[in-house]
């Protein structure tokens, strides 16, 4: 069975500086992986997606993914956070098989200081 | 506007009173589903949809109804909600896609219904 482990809970960073949310999954074969975020009292909005196509994903708002098949892993990555991408952001992996149930990570918050 | 709408936006009620959540897409996807999310438990599905008439059960369907009699809506109803209920739920859709690419899809979410069960 499919599964996904968001490592961090909570994230803090500066302003400008780098954002990383790390993000494992367990999959028996070649999964399709999104990254979500959450602003504050707001729905889900699809940041990026995995689709077994290039394994380096770029997303709106400047981030990018990177999927590493030997790692298991799909990290997401900013190289300079702004005060508007505090909030919270989820690792998701579909299931395999026709039901198309997306399989959601814990979610990592988060904060960006000035 | 491509979206998918979901109403109430908040609601608080009492335990055993019936209450439905409607969702509806605009998009003409065939598959639809209905999630809550809870705190560090991150989204759990409840029920989907693969198309009319179609539904089955997710990973929490326990205290759950839906129907899907129109390709565009899929109303959630809890027939005698309890206070495990008070959630955050989302309606989502997507097209079906290919059978091998079903699962790329991007699921698009509605804004949340956000419930309180006293």
């Amino acid at each position: 069975a499919q599964s996904v482990t968001q490592l961090d809970s909570h994230v803090s960073v500066s302003e400008g500086t780098p954002v990383l949310l790390r993000c494992n999954y367990s999959s028996s074969y070649s999964p399709s992986l999104f990254w979500y975020v959450q602003h504050p009292n707001k729905g889900l909005q699809l940041l990026l997606k995995y689709t077994s196509a290039a394994t380096l994903v770029k997303g709106i708002n400047g981030f990018e993914a990177e999927f590493k098949k030997s790692e298991t892993s799909f990290h997401l990555t900013k190289p300079s956070a702004h005060m508007s991408d505090a909030a919270e952001y989820f690792c998701v992996v579909s299931e395999s098989g026709n039901t198309g149930k997306l399989i959601f990570g814990q979610g990592t918050t988060l904060q960006v200081k000035p | 506007e491509a979206q998918v709408t979901q109403n109430p936006r908040y609601l608080i009620t009492v335990t055993g009173k019936k209450l439905t959540v409607t969702c509806s897409q605009n998009m003409n996807h065939e598959y639809m589903s209905w999630y809550r999310q809870d705190p560090g438990l991150g989204l759990r599905q409840i029920y989907y949809s693969m198309n009319v008439e179609v539904t089955d059960k997710g990973d929490v369907p326990e205290g759950y109804k839906v129907s899907r009699k129109e390709k565009r809506n899929f109303p959630l109803i809890l027939e005698s909600p309890s206070p495990n209920q008070t959630s955050l739920y989302f309606c989502a859709s997507r097209r079906a896609g290919t059978s091998r690419g079903t699962g790329q899809e991007t699921q698009y979410f509605g804004p949340g219904t956000r419930l309180l069960v006293l």
